[in-house]
């Protein structure tokens, strides 16, 4: 069973619109999430994390949104760029200082020019 | 920031043969390691983790195994491929003892088993 879930496999958005990436999950012990982003054939490359004290994590284009009792967080980018076209994971854990990870199956973002 | 090497990128093994997937970590000392594997069209299944020489916690039982032979080496092993082993791996560090941020992963070694 998958305790983290991305329920769109893909994801196309106009250049300069915004892209909002959805990740839900069933443990309720998960109080720290991180969005990675990955091209073919690279290992992911980290974007931004948000614990649950908050609701709202933003760095620069990127920005997350937790609603803990929905167990859905969010990633919305703004405004898109063709390079931002990759997969993008969503990964869960117990704590901040949890072992172990658990990502979701991942969402490929194709931002078209 | 940490910096993760895997080797090798690419490796193509008939069944039955032995896996050796190396990994070293640069930037960092006493990081908790990581083996992951992405199959193909799926997620991130996490199959080893180590938080020190020696330590290694299985995720997912199978037929591979991990090593750490060094604080800043992880090492990714079977003794006789499968096909199901097939994929992309990879290698990821995160601070060890301060033990919070997030997960740096290396550029991954893609492994088909034919």
């Amino acid at each position: 069973d998958q305790q983290v879930k991305q329920n769109s496999p893909s994801l196309s958005v106009q250049e300069g619109r915004i892209s909002i990436l959805n990740c839900d999950y069933t443990n309720s012990m998960f109080d720290y999430f991180l969005w990675y982003k990955k091209y073919p054939a690279e290992g992911p490359t980290f974007l931004i994390s948000i614990s649950s004290i908050k609701d709202k994590n933003e760095d620069g284009r990127f920005t997350v949104f937790l609603n803990k009792s929905a167990k859905h967080l969010s990633l919305h980018i703004v405004p898109s760029q063709p390079g931002d076209s990759a997969v993008y994971f969503c990964a869960a854990s117990e704590s901040s200082y949890g072992q172990n990870f658990v990502f979701g199956p991942g969402t490929r973002l194709s931002v078209l020019p | 920031s940490q910096t993760i090497h895997q080797w090798p990128a690419t490796l193509v093994q008939p069944v039955g043969s032995p896996l050796s997937l190396e990994c070293t970590v640069e930037g960092t000392s006493n990081p908790n390691l990581y083996w992951y594997r992405q199959a193909a069209g799926r997620g991130l299944q996490l199959l080893f983790y180590s938080v020190g020489i020696g330590q290694i916690s299985s995720e997912v039982p199978q037929n591979l195994s991990a090593s750490r032979p060094q604080d800043r080496q992880f090492i990714l092993s079977s003794k006789k491929l499968l096909l199901s082993d097939s994929g992309f791996y990879l290698c990821a560090s995160r601070r060890g003892r301060a033990g919070t941020g997030e997960l740096f992963f290396g550029e991954g070694s893609r492994l088909t088993v034919l």
